[in-house]
């Protein structure tokens, strides 16, 4: 069975700071890796997503992540973070084929960007 | 741009009554998911359909049904709404596993149930 934790339930750091939210995975083969973000009232939103090739993913708003298999982690990141970022972000995992249909979330991390 | 539209944002119902909760993507993808989510629970899984007709259930059916008639809609019911299920619903749609790009899944912007 594939799962996503996201050990910290909140993530404090303050404007212009670097940003870390830790993602760790288990699937069998090689998995693709997601990144949402969801403000206060509205849907999630896709950041971005590793399928293959290059280990660090750009995506929107400035946000990057890294794929890490020997250590299977898809870790958030983001060099200078805005007030603006404060959110709940998800990750998410989906086995590539001949797997579930099913992607399966974490449980959600809350950024709080204090200025 | 990939589009997930939930007809209704914001609905009170009284206990007991049907509730009819409307999904539609317009992007041609064979999976839809709906889920619930609630202040530490995270997304839990209702029910989901990988194809026209085709469903199965997920972690939490109980109190909940579907329908897909039409690849485009995917509608959840609950059959006599109780109190215990006021929430965020969130419905979700995909292309399938294999899919080259990677089967993105794209929600839409919630629906805010209250059973009173």
């Amino acid at each position: 069975a594939q799962s996503v934790a996201q050990p910290e339930d909140q993530v404090n750091v303050a404007e212009g700071n670097p940003l870390t939210v830790k993602c760790t995975y288990s699937v069998s083969g090689n998995p693709y890796l997601f990144w949402y973000v969801q403000y206060p009232n509205r849907g999630l939103q896709f950041l971005l997503k590793y399928i293959t090739g290059d280990n660090l993913v750009k995506g929107s708003y400035g946000f990057e992540a890294e794929f890490n298999k020997s250590q299977t982690s898809f870790h958030l990141k983001k060099p200078s973070a805005l007030v603006s970022d404060s959110a709940l972000y998800f990750c998410a995992v989906r086995a590539p084929s001949g797997g579930s249909y099913i992607p399966t979330f974490g449980r959600g991390t809350s950024l709080i960007v204090h200025p | 741009d990939v589009k997930v539209t939930q007809s209704s944002r914001y609905l009170v119902k009284r206990t007991g009554e049907k509730v009819f909760l409307e999904c539609v993507q317009d992007m041609d993808h064979e999976n839809m998911f709906w889920y619930r989510q609630d202040p530490g629970l995270g997304l839990r899984l209702i029910y989901f359909s990988y194809d026209v007709k085709m469903k199965e259930k997920g972690d939490i059916p109980e109190g909940y049904s579907v329908s897909r008639e039409k690849k485009e809609r995917f509608s959840l019911i609950l059959e006599s709404a109780s109190t215990n299920q006021t929430s965020m619903y969130l419905c979700a749609s995909s292309p399938p596993p294999g899919y080259p790009k990677g089967n993105t899944i794209y929600f839409g912007e919630g629906s805010w149930l209250t059973v009173v």
